[in-house]
């Protein structure tokens, strides 16, 4: 069994749509949760990061963690067309020696 | 200029070829990674180094090995590579834990096909 689990899509919905993307993960140990977006032919960039469990606001993006389920989301109000990525969730143990990566859900937002 | 450079980006070789793929960065980040992906599978984690002479292997590192010449360069090998080594290749810097945010930043990948 991975340690992290993300459905790999493709999630295609219309402009302006709330976007639900989800990781579930195995290793209580986990500590730090992050979010990164990838665009086509390129590397991934950092996104989202919350510590423990909560919730975290940035603009239209909305990341939660609910580490009694093993469970993060992240929420994408009002999608845009340039939202069309795909986003890769990725969790870390207190010291971050190492980072555990989700497989990455594709995303198109169709004008 | 890109703060973390890797070359080639696109590479072509043939089976039992040795290979090497080249990262730098400018960031002055300690800790340097090398993933592959691949689809469906996410970012697999080959090596990683906290140091120059800190070095350690990942999930995946049998078939590859490292080198780091230096606090901003680390290489990546293939000694003899195969066609399941095909895949896109990142390499990645981040801060010291003491940032708190679990940041990395990556290169732009570099695009291997083993024929």
């Amino acid at each position: 069994q991975k340690e992290v689990e993300q459905d790999p899509g493709p999630l295609s919905v219309p402009e302006g749509a709330i976007v639900s993307l989800n990781c579930t993960y195995s290793n209580s140990a986990f500590q730090y949760f992050m979010w990164y977006r990838q665009y086509s032919r390129k590397g991934p960039e950092l996104l989202m990061y919350t510590y423990s469990s909560g919730n975290k606001e940035d603009g239209r993006f909305t990341a939660q963690v609910d580490k009694s389920s093993k469970y993060i989301s992240l929420f994408i109000r009002d999608s845009q067309p340039s939202d069309s990525a795909t986003y890769l969730c990725a969790m870390s143990l207190y010291n971050f020696n190492k980072f555990y990566f989700g497989s990455g859900t594709k995303l198109n937002v169709k004008p | 200029d890109a703060d973390v450079t890797q070359t080639p980006r696109n590479r072509i070789t043939k089976t039992g070829k040795r290979i090497m793929l080249e990262c730098s960065q400018t960031k002055g980040h300690d800790r340097m990674y090398w993933y592959r992906q691949d689809p469906g599978l996410g970012l697999r984690l080959i090596y990683y180094s906290f140091d120059v002479k800190d070095i350690n292997k990942g999930e995946i590192s049998d078939g590859y090995s490292v080198s780091r010449q230096a606090q901003a360069k680390f290489s990546l090998s293939l000694e003899s590579a195969i066609p399941n080594q095909t895949a896109l290749y990142f390499c990645a810097t981040s801060d010291l834990p003491d940032s708190r945010k679990g940041e990395q930043f990556f290169g732009p990948g570099t695009r291997l096909t083993v024929l």
